[in-house]
This record gives structure tokens, sequence and C-alpha cells, in this order.
């Protein structure tokens, strides 16, 4: 597709429970982030893959996070043993390579997760 | 954390200029202004960036301070479909956190028909 896509849109999970969310990037992108955005706030980085290997993964909140990108193209989060306070939307961005000027960041909508 | 400030709300007459500060006055010399916006229900979409010079494209205008510690993102003829929050970011180009976008809270801003 022309965007990045992520799914599913919406997620609600009982606390406790294991999560994975999906982020396909846009064609021939190279870099790809992770965001969380928490209501009311701004997005807030995760993680960011070059290819296959998680560049910087410092953002990650706890190890009950994790994200993998196998293949140097789709990318999945993970989120083990979910709590109330992992509600949150999840965005992807891609971009090519490292994309210097940061103008060619595409997200995607976002995975609303609600942990109940 | 952000190194940008910026007022929470604003409201605008649709047709009218949009003037959208920001202040950033412990910018860095490598680092850039960046301004995205986020429409509701959807991710953050580029709109302009600019160092020290004062830059225009077909979205918008980004005035920045000859001193660099305060900018303005001017939407010439807001529509109701440029209501949504604006994001100022400071960002350098190169070294560490250069792939790092470091929202704040943004500006809301509201195209009022």
């Amino acid at each position: 597709g022309a965007g990045v896509s992520q799914t599913p849109s919406n997620k609600v999970t009982e606390k406790g429970k294991y999560v994975e969310l999906r982020c396909d990037p846009i064609s021939g992108h190279t870099a790809l982030y992770w965001y969380r955005q928490s209501l009311g706030q701004g997005p807030e980085f995760l993680i960011y893959f070059q290819g296959t290997g998680a560049a910087d993964d410092s953002g990650l909140p706890n190890d009950r996070f994790f994200a993998v990108r196998p293949e140097g193209s789709v990318s999945t989060l993970k989120i083990q043993r979910t709590e109330r306070g992992d509600s949150a939307v999840y965005l992807c961005a891609s971009s090519l390579t490292r994309d210097r000027e940061g103008n060619g960041y595409t997200f995607g909508s976002g995975t609303r997760l609600t942990v109940v | 954390d952000a190194k940008t400030t910026q007022p929470p709300s604003m409201d605008c007459a649709e047709g009218r200029a949009a003037n959208l500060p920001c202040n950033h006055s412990t910018i860095s010399g490598n680092e850039y202004v960046y301004w995205y916006r986020q429409i509701h229900s959807q991710g953050p979409q580029y709109i302009i960036h600019g160092l020290k010079n004062n830059e225009t494209n077909e979205m918008a205008s980004l005035i920045i301070t000859e001193d660099r510690k305060s900018s303005t993102l001017i939407l010439p003829h807001a529509t109701l479909r440029d209501t949504a929050v604006y994001y100022c970011i400071v960002r350098p180009h190169q070294g560490a956190g250069s792939y790092q976008l470091t929202f704040g809270k943004g500006t809301k801003l509201s195209v009022i028909p």
C-alpha cells in the first residue's frame, strides 16, 4: 500500500495477557520507528530499527516490551503481562534509510490498545 | 523532555491566517525546528522544517527569529481541515537523537467556521 499500515486498529485485552501489534511500513523504507501516545500527550519514542536490527531501544519502558523486524520489513511490537498503564495508542513510522532531514517520516494511524 | 513550549490551544477563523508560536530558547546550533500536526485519530504528519532561514512550502510558512529562540508556523488561509494538534520539535540532523522526534503536548488549533 501507499502508507504505513498498522493492525489491529483497536485492541482490547485483559490485564496480564500478551499482545502483538503489527506494522507494515512503506515498501523500501529501511528505517522503522515505534512510538507510544498516551491520552492528552504527544507521542513518545520507543524503538528504532535500521533494517532487521534494533538500532536504539532506549525508549522501551521495561522488559515486558519487545519488538522484532525479522526480514527488515514488517515489525511486531510485543507486550507481555499487560498492565492498565500500557493503555495507549501505539504508532509506527517508517522512512528511507535514516532520513536525516526527518521530513520523510510517514506515520501510520496507530493501534489503540486498551487494557481492562 | 521536549525542548519547546507552545500554548495549549488556539482558535482561528476559517479563511484567516493561523499563527502558531513556539519557544525553544535552549536550541543548539545543530538543531533544526520541525513542525508536525496530528489530526484526530491519525498519526502525525510532517509540515515543514528549518534551521535559521524562513521557509515556505505548499502547506505553511515557518518564521524563525534571528536568535533562533522562537519560531512561528503560519497557515495562510486556515480551513476546517486544518483543525489538529500542532507540534513544534527541535531535532539535530546528525549524532545522538537525530532519528528521534521528541514531541511535547503541542497546540490544539481549532478552526472556526
